[in-house]
């Protein structure tokens, strides 16, 4: 088993539905981030968490650290949404575990 | 401020070869770590180095090493290259006492 399991691995929507991308974890962690990756390998980081929610703009990210849970939001989605993102968990060391990926579609 | 810098961008090497990759840090950022991306694997951790010192690494054999140099900037090495690593690999920056990193367009890599 990850130590690090993202759902769904892939997600297709409609312009302007609201989208919700979860992020499970089994280690104890420093912090959480959601990243983003479009096609060509790009990566930008969108959050870095460790307690509560954060938003930005259309997104939104939440984590709750009993559960060991995480969820990104994506409000008003739009096809320049469509990217891969990836949770990742970063321990007191530093080290950095990745989920494998969200693959989103937004269609106009 | 100039972004993570990462040559070459593209490279193809025949098998047995060896590799070296390149990453220039945004300036002031002293913490340079490298990710190998597959398609079977995902992202997965190589290293980190801060302040010219390897301060963690990921599970990779030993044909996978880096250095930084005074100026910050990394390179990571690959020799005997296998079929396998054949990947994107990335380079990421971050200030020392954060955690939020800036990561480099990335040098794809073809094994052949």
């Amino acid at each position: 088993k990850n130590e690090v399991e993202q759902s769904p691995q892939n997600l297709t929507a409609q312009e302007g539905e609201f989208i919700t991308i979860n992020c499970s974890y089994s280690v104890g962690i420093s912090a959480l981030h959601w990243l983003q990756q479009h096609p060509g390998g790009g990566i930008v980081s969108l959050f870095m968490l460790s307690s509560g929610k954060k938003k930005h703009g259309r997104l939104i990210a939440t984590i709750n650290i009993q559960e060991k849970h995480s969820s990104l939001h994506i409000t008003a989605s739009h096809p320049r949404d469509s990217a891969v993102y990836i949770c990742a968990v970063t321990s007191g060391t530093y080290k950095y575990i990745f989920g494998t990926g969200t693959r989103l579609k937004v269609l106009a | 401020k100039a972004g993570v810098t990462q040559t070459p961008r593209y490279l193809i090497k025949t098998r047995g070869q060896q590799v070296t990759l390149s990453c220039s840090p945004i300036s002031g950022h002293r913490s340079v770590s490298w990710y190998q991306q597959t398609p079977g694997q995902g992202l997965q951790f190589l290293f980190e180095y801060f302040s010219e010192t390897q301060r963690n690494k990921g599970n990779f054999p030993g044909r996978f090493s880096g250095r930084q140099f005074s100026n910050s900037r990394s390179e990571m090495n690959v020799s005997t290259l296998e079929l396998g690593d054949s990947a994107l690999y990335l380079c990421a920056s971050r200030e020392g006492g954060a955690n939020v990193l800036t990561f480099g367009a990335g040098s794809r890599l073809t094994v052949l």
